[in-house]
């Protein structure tokens, strides 16, 4: 089975601190995406990789940076958290199928509260 | 631009059945459905690629109108672990790996 990890599932900061999030992935995806989560806006792209080194802003990258040294790993960086990126953040990956988006696997989320 | 799924939320009987919608804006190469239960990870149900397919898994299954731009989910004598929010993925250009998820529809299944 494919196994998504985040290595927080409760995180409470202060506002202006440097978040990391971090998320591994068992199954040798090459894509790795970060989402957030809130009430009735469903789930919101903040990044994607589709390799080693190489990342794409998704739709809400404002405020965030991400990181992937390694295949298994992506970090989604708050450089200066602020209160309006309390929420939850959920990590997912998939293989490159070749004909088209492919299924993502989702980790249990990371919900981030800052204070 | 996030597709608009409807309802934004339904509460049936064990048994009845239901429709979920997902209408985009945009051109879609292909449509992704997940389901979501409470407190735990969206988990993927199928993927419609276009040309309007129909595709079935147990009692739920979905259509894809390439024309219309949407996407449908059906949930037939919906059961007590059907409950979660059910959220499409749209895919609007091929290859681009990524996918725009609609807000969501919670659906509530009671005895």
């Amino acid at each position: 089975d494919v196994k998504v990890t985040q290595s927080s599932r409760y995180l409470v900061k202060r506002t202006g601190e440097k978040v990391f999030l971090e998320c591994v992935q068992d199954m040798d995806h090459e894509n790795m995406f970060w989402y957030r989560q809130d009430p009735g806006l469903g789930l919101r792209l903040i990044y994607f990789s589709y390799d080693v080194k190489m990342k794409e802003k998704g739709d809400i990258p404002e405020g965030y940076s991400v990181s992937r040294e390694k295949k298994e790993r992506f970090s989604l960086i708050l450089e200066s958290a602020s209160t309006n990126q309390t929420s939850m953040y959920l990590c997912a990956s998939s293989p490159i199928a070749g004909v088209g988006a492919d299924t993502q696997y989702f980790g249990p989320g990371t919900r981030l509260t800052v204070l | 631009q996030q597709p608009v799924q409807s309802p934004q939320a339904v509460i049936l009987r064990e048994g009845e059945d239901a429709v979920i919608n997902c209408s985009s804006s945009k051109a879609l190469y292909s449509v992704h459905w997940y389901r979501q239960k409470h407190g735990e990870a969206p988990v993927f149900l199928m993927i419609l690629l276009k040309g309007g397919e129909q595709k079935g898994h147990d009692k739920i299954s979905a259509s894809f109108n390439e024309k219309k731009q949407q996407s449908s989910l059906y949930l037939t004598a919906s059961q007590l672990s059907y409950s979660g929010t059910y959220f499409c993925g749209t895919e609007y250009t091929f290859g681009n790996e990524k996918l725009t998820f609609g807000t969501g529809t919670r659906l509530t299944i009671i005895p």
